[in-house]
Order: structure tokens, then sequence, then C-alpha cells
């Protein structure tokens, strides 16, 4: 039982260059998220699923696109990624909206030069 | 909209000490209320939770009271260890369906032998 995993663990981008970040878990979760993580600045939601084919966005959604072709999966796309985007990514699961405890990836560490 | 303050960090002390993280928030409705502990290099993890006023959240000797009153949630450790070191991040969640959290920017504990 993995739990949450994330691929990759660091990567760097130059800026305008794509990418996708990989999130999976086994514990059959509905609701997954994916946050950023600045100095300072807490964890702020990117986007968010409540179950498999949805999506909506969240606090700073801007710049990133998200989709959930499959339960397990959660991916995070930078389309042309910018400075900005420098941060740590984490994502997360929840077995339901309600139970609101979210059990975190180890996360992505990401450099755009 | 709903808010979480920390208080300002790094907090540094010694082993065996007292620790106090203060934490207050503001909400609609009535929101629950948690502390999620990240380790060095790792993702975070729930350490505590209450759900509604005057409830006591505790575990492996952290205690939170949830304080209507003061609208607040601060975390206490009576004997802190140098293994508690670590950033320490309060939350609430609001009357949502979909278990979005609130983060505070986080404090970073260090604790030395």
């Amino acid at each position: 039982n993995a739990g949450v995993t994330q691929t990759p663990k660091f990567r760097v981008l130059k800026t305008g260059q794509s990418m996708t970040l990989l999130c999976a878990q086994d514990m059959n979760h509905e609701y997954m998220y994916w946050y950023r993580q600045d100095p300072g600045m807490g964890l702020r939601l990117i986007h968010y699923s409540v179950g498999e084919g949805t999506t909506a966005k969240g606090e700073v959604p801007d710049g990133y696109n998200v989709s959930r072709l499959k339960k397990q999966n959660f991916l995070l796309g930078l389309e042309s990624a910018a400075p900005s985007q420098t941060s740590v990514y984490f994502c997360a699961s929840s077995p339901t909206g309600f139970s609101y405890e979210q059990y975190f990836g180890p996360g992505t560490r990401l450099t755009v030069t | 909209g709903d808010s979480v303050t920390q208080m300002e960090g790094p907090v540094t002390l010694s082993e065996e000490a007292f620790l106090t993280i203060n934490c207050t928030y503001t909400a609609t409705g009535y929101p629950s209320l948690f502390w999620y502990v990240q380790y060095p290099g790792e993702g975070l993890q729930l350490l505590l939770k209450a759900t509604k006023a005057d409830d006591k959240g505790s575990n492996k000797g952290f205690e939170a009271t949830y304080r209507k009153e003061t609208t607040s949630f601060h975390l206490e450790k009576g004997s802190v260890q140098v293994s508690d070191s670590a950033v320490y991040f309060c939350a609430n969640a609001g009357g949502t369906s979909y278990g979005k959290l609130t983060f505070g920017q986080g404090t970073i504990l260090t604790v030395h032998p």
C-alpha cells in the first residue's frame, strides 16, 4: 500500500516549456487535490477533483490545467511554465469531502528558470 | 473568506521544553480545525483535529482545544523531543462538501538536545 505517490520528485524547466506532474493513490479515494507550497504562504489549493472525470478550480488555478481520467490518477499540467510557478507541489487525496483528513504525497520540487 | 493565522516563527526550543504554537481562524459557519505536521523532505500528515467547539484533539503528546469564543486552536506539548522538529500547519475546513482546507503559513519548530 503505497498511499499517495508523485512523479517526478524534482524538475527544472525553462520558461515557456510544458510538463505534467502525475499523482497516483491506491486507497480508492474519491477526492484529490493539487496544492503549491511557497515560503511563508502555507499551502494554496490549485485544483481539485471530487471524482473520476470531474475537476474544479481552487484558489490559484491560473496557468495550470488538470485531468482525472482514472479514479486513482490526478494529473497537473503546466502548458507554458513561468518563473512564478517555481514551487513545491503537493498532491493529496481524501476518501470523502466530509472527512477532511487529507493524505499527502511527498511533493515535487519544480524550478522554472 | 476563511483564513488561518499562525504565530510567527521559527520557534527554537531545548528538549523537554513546553511548546505552544498559536493559531487563530476566521470562518463562516462551524468549521472543523486541524493541525498538520511536515517532517523534513516529506508531505504533510494529520497530527490532530477537532470538529466542534470545546473539543480537544490529541495525538503523540500534542493537544489543541477548539475555542469558539476566541476563534483559536493553539497547539501545545508539555515536553518536546528532538524528533518533533518539523513544520506545523494549522488548518480549517468550512461547511462545504468537498473538504477544502485553508492552511496557515506554517511554523518551523527546531528542538535542540
